[in-house]
């Protein structure tokens, strides 16, 4: 089975940086998979970390430790467009694939 | 770019209807799959399928059932609502095995009166 913990609310003012944790326990490994969901919207794919370290997209980058059973996603410059929620999800088959609670971003003016 | 439709974006069922949820990915996906979202309890997985007319229970099956005839289109049935059922229904396709990347459709916001 799997296992996922993120924190359920983090808050930032506009430009700072943001760093959301994720630590999991997963029966399989595939590696740590990242999305966005903003209020009433559906999540969409951010990033996914298939080995350790740093993976860069823009302003969001994600960090994979396997020995650690921990990632983060990191969100720089933050915009007010950036309020969502972000779940991580170590991917696997239909019936592993588990999505973390959800960590709420607010970012204020 | 990629797309997963779903066939409504709001919908108001009364008790004991019967209600089908439709979803259509144009990206020629293997698997797809039906999760329904609530306030505090996250994605839970209903059902998924990884191929035509091929269908497993997820963790939450009781009072539904899917249907996969053709490859693009995976419909979720709720064969008599409940107001229980009143949720926000996603449905899912992956491109891969280890379903790495899922493509997620805008969501059905079910209202069972």
């Amino acid at each position: 089975g799997q296992s996922l913990e993120q924190p359920s609310e983090v808050t930032a003012v506009e430009g700072a940086i943001v760093q959301i944790n994720c630590t999991y326990q997963t029966s399989g490994f595939y590696g740590l998979s990242w999305y966005q969901q903003h209020d009433g919207g559906a999540p969409t794919f951010l990033s996914y970390n298939a080995l350790d370290g740093l993976e860069e997209t823009g302003r969001f980058s994600s960090f994979l430790s396997r020995s650690d059973s921990y990632g983060y996603l990191l969100l720089q410059e933050l915009q007010m467009k950036d309020s969502a929620s972000y779940f991580c999800a170590p991917p696997g088959s239909a019936r592993q694939l588990t999505f973390g609670s959800g960590t709420q971003l607010t970012v204020l003016p | 770019d990629v797309k997963v439709t779903q066939s409504s974006r709001y919908l108001v069922k009364r008790t004991g209807e019967k209600v089908f949820l439709e979803c259509v990915q144009d990206m020629d996906h293997e698997n797809m799959f039906w999760y329904r979202q609530d306030p505090g309890l996250g994605l839970r997985l209903i059902y998924f399928s990884y191929d035509v007319k091929m269908k497993e229970k997820g963790d939450i099956p009781e009072g539904y059932s899917v249907s996969r005839e053709k490859k693009e289109r995976f419909s979720l049935i709720l064969e008599s609502a409940s107001t229980n059922q009143t949720s926000m229904y996603l449905c899912a396709s992956s491109p891969g095995q280890n379903n790495e990347k899922l493509f997620f459709g805008s969501g059905t916001q079910l209202s069972v009166l």
